[in-house]
């Protein structure tokens, strides 16, 4: 069954760094998302990205986020300067369609120092 | 906006016994709802979904959910539990007029024990 793959499955990385988190969506879906869950809170969303495009994002995606499909299989979300607060487990997921389900990836744990 | 409230952010049960997790959404529209559940170092696999057709929606591995619109609910069951529904079960809104992002609530993590 296909599934969302994510890599790394953890990093770690100094504040200030830049750091790409890489996913590759199920082949055949239109919509990728980013959602984050900090240690012992909420998964809260981040951003929906559709033809090239973001679609939507909250109001945690500021100008130290940015996402790209750089190529026809991978998905990715990038943070320029990383901060603490950064810390967090980033889940990757994609659907068919606009408000078909959603499939999500295992995640990346995210350490900043 | 939307938001979600699970109650009880740990839930132990025994073997066998019934499995009730509760979930409250408020919604301005009608939403749809979604229950996710998570493995140890897996990603979210969805259970079941309700996208306005019948109200009691039955997904994988036994579960089950009734949509309550005037409880504004969506508690999920599961008549008999096993060791392997040992996870993290997470509950989710979204509104066809807000996009597709999905809104979680806290999630409840849940024992079994033999």
């Amino acid at each position: 069954e296909p599934e969302v793959t994510q890599t790394p499955s953890h990093q770690v990385t100094q504040m200030g760094q830049e750091v790409i988190l890489r996913c590759v969506p199920i082949s055949n879906h239109l919509y990728f998302y980013w959602y984050r869950q900090i240690l012992g809170q909420k998964v809260e969303f981040l951003v929906s990205f559709y033809n090239n495009e973001i679609s939507e994002k909250s109001e945690i995606f500021d100008d130290q986020f940015s996402v790209e499909r750089p190529d026809g299989s991978n998905f990715t979300l990038k943070i320029r300067s990383t901060k603490l607060e950064d810390s967090a487990m980033y889940f990757c997921a994609s659907s068919p369609d606009r408000f078909d389900t959603q499939y999500f990836g295992p995640g990346t744990r995210l350490t900043v120092l | 906006a939307q938001s979600v409230t699970q109650l009880g952010s740990h839930v132990s049960v025994s073997e066998g016994a019934l499995v009730l997790l509760r979930c409250n959404y408020s919604s301005s529209v009608p939403p749809y709802l979604f229950w996710y559940v998570q493995y140890p170092n897996q990603g979210l696999q969805l259970l079941l979904k309700y996208t306005s057709a019948a109200t009691l929606v039955k997904g994988i591995n036994g579960f089950e959910a009734e949509f309550k619109k005037s409880e504004t609910s969506f508690h999920l069951t599961k008549p008999s539990a096993h060791m392997s529904d040992a996870a993290e079960y997470f509950c989710a809104v979204s509104l066809k007029a807000a996009g597709n992002k999905l809104t979680f609530g806290g999630g409840t993590r849940v024992l079994v024990k033999p």
